[in-house]
Order: C-alpha cells, then sequence, then structure tokens
C-alpha cells in the first residue's frame, strides 16, 4: 500500500536554486494539498488542488508553484530557493473535501537552502 | 485567517499518566480532527468528531467536540512511550477545497 509517495526525503539547495518536490497517490483521490510545517508555526496550506487541471492558492503561496496535470501527482516547484524556504514540506490527498473522509499524508521532505 | 488556538504547546510526562490538551476558536466548525505526527513521519488522522457534544474513543484516546462547536479536547490516558508525538487539532477550511487549517500542536514527550 504506497499511499501518498513524497520525494526526496531530504535536499539542500543553494540560494537562487530551483527544484521541483515530487508528490503521488495511488488512491485517486481528487483534493490534494502542499503544506510546510516549521517549529511553533503547525502546518501551513501552501498550494492546493480540487482535481486534475484545478489547482489554488493557499495560505503561504509566494515563491512556489503547482500544476495537476493528472490525478496521481501534484508536483511543487520552487522557482528560487531562499532561506525563509527552509522548512518540512507536506504533501496531503484525500477522497472528499474538508474532514468528510480521512486526508493521508506524505512522510514530508526535509529541505534546507543555504 | 481563521485560527485554531492548541494547548499546551508542549508536555512533558511520566508514562502512566493521563494527558489533556485542547483546540479553541472564535469561528464555529461542523467537524473537529485530531492528528498525531511521529518523529521523521507525516500526519496521521487519530480521532474525527463530526456533531457538537460528541465524545468518541479510539483506544486510550477520548475526544470531544465542544458543545458551542468552538472547541475540541483530546485526553489520553495512561500514557506510554510510544505517545510521544506531535498531535494536532485540524478542522476543515470551509467549502470544496479539500484542505485543513491546523493548530499549532502540542508536543508530547513521555519518560519511561
Amino acid at each position: 500500500n504506497a499511499g501518498v509517495t513524497q520525494t526526496p526525503k531530504f535536499q539542500v539547495l543553494k540560494t537562487g536554486q530551483s527544484m521541483t518536490l515530487q508528490c503521488a497517490q495511488d488512491m485517486n483521490h481528487e483534493y490534494m494539498s502542499w503544506y510546510r510545517q516549521d517549529p511553533g508555526m503547525g502546518l501551513r496550506l501552501i498550494h492546493y488542488s480540487v482535481g486534475a487541471g484545478i489547482t489554488d492558492q493557499g495560505e503561504v503561496p509566494n515563491g512556489y508553484n503547482v500544476s495537476r496535470s493528472t490525478t496521481e501527482d501534484f508536483p511543487l516547484r520552487l522557482l528560487s530557493a531562499a532561506p525563509s524556504q527552509t522548512s518540512v514540506y507536506f504533501c496531503a490527498s484525500s477522497y472528499s473535501p474538508g474532514g468528510d473522509t480521512e486526508a493521508f499524508f506524505g512522510q514530508g521532505t526535509r529541505l534546507t537552502v543555504v | 485567517g481563521q485560527q485554531l488556538n492548541q494547548s499546551p504547546q508542549s508536555m512533558f510526562i511520566q508514562e502512566g499518566e493521563d494527558v489533556s490538551m485542547n483546540c479553541t476558536s472564535s469561528s464555529i466548525f461542523n467537524t473537529w480532527l485530531w492528528y498525531k505526527q511521529d518523529p521523521g513521519e507525516g500526519p496521521v488522522l487519530l480521532i474525527a468528531l463530526y456533531k457538537a457534544g460528541e465524545l468518541t474513543s479510539n483506544g486510550r484516546l477520548t475526544a470531544q467536540f465542544g458543545i458551542t462547536r468552538k472547541d475540541s479536547f483530546l485526553n489520553i490516558s495512561a500514557s506510554i512511550p510510544s505517545d510521544v508525538g506531535i498531535y494536532f487539532c485540524a478542522v476543515p477550511n470551509g467549502g470544496s477545497q479539500g484542505n485543513l487549517i491546523f493548530g499549532k500542536g502540542t508536543k508530547l514527550s513521555v519518560k519511561p
């Protein structure tokens, strides 16, 4: 049972570099989201998608882009990495909106920008 | 944006002790969720509450949906070392968006 798979698990970037965090789910979920977790801040929503071809901004979208070309994949792109983007990133998916059904999370990507 | 106030921020307890944590909001919600994050892992759903006043158990965990719909409580009885982690309350972000608003978490440490 793969569930939600995130790659890579760890990444170090230099300021100004770009990269893509991968997220894939095999549960045929329509709803997918990206969160970042910082100490003492909980999880904050970056971007989300309610289905293939549809994305929208969350609470902290600046510096990130997303696309949703398939139901399974929801990559998060950092266009020009900054030290403020050092964080742990989590991708989540759910079958239906809100708390109606369980949201499943990946194991996270720990990103350090130097 | 909407905020959830979760307390305490952290707890250091002895194995076997009971634990209580809570989450409050200035807004009304129709669903309250409790997640646990083990070290190095993503959050996992523990308990979902869908009705004001509801009391739901999952093993040694018990959660309550406040009558006012503005708060929720999580209790852990007879704690064990594997209870270590961060506990988050969460509520749906409204509409049909499929995402959640999280509290800042309660970090639980258990001494054997």
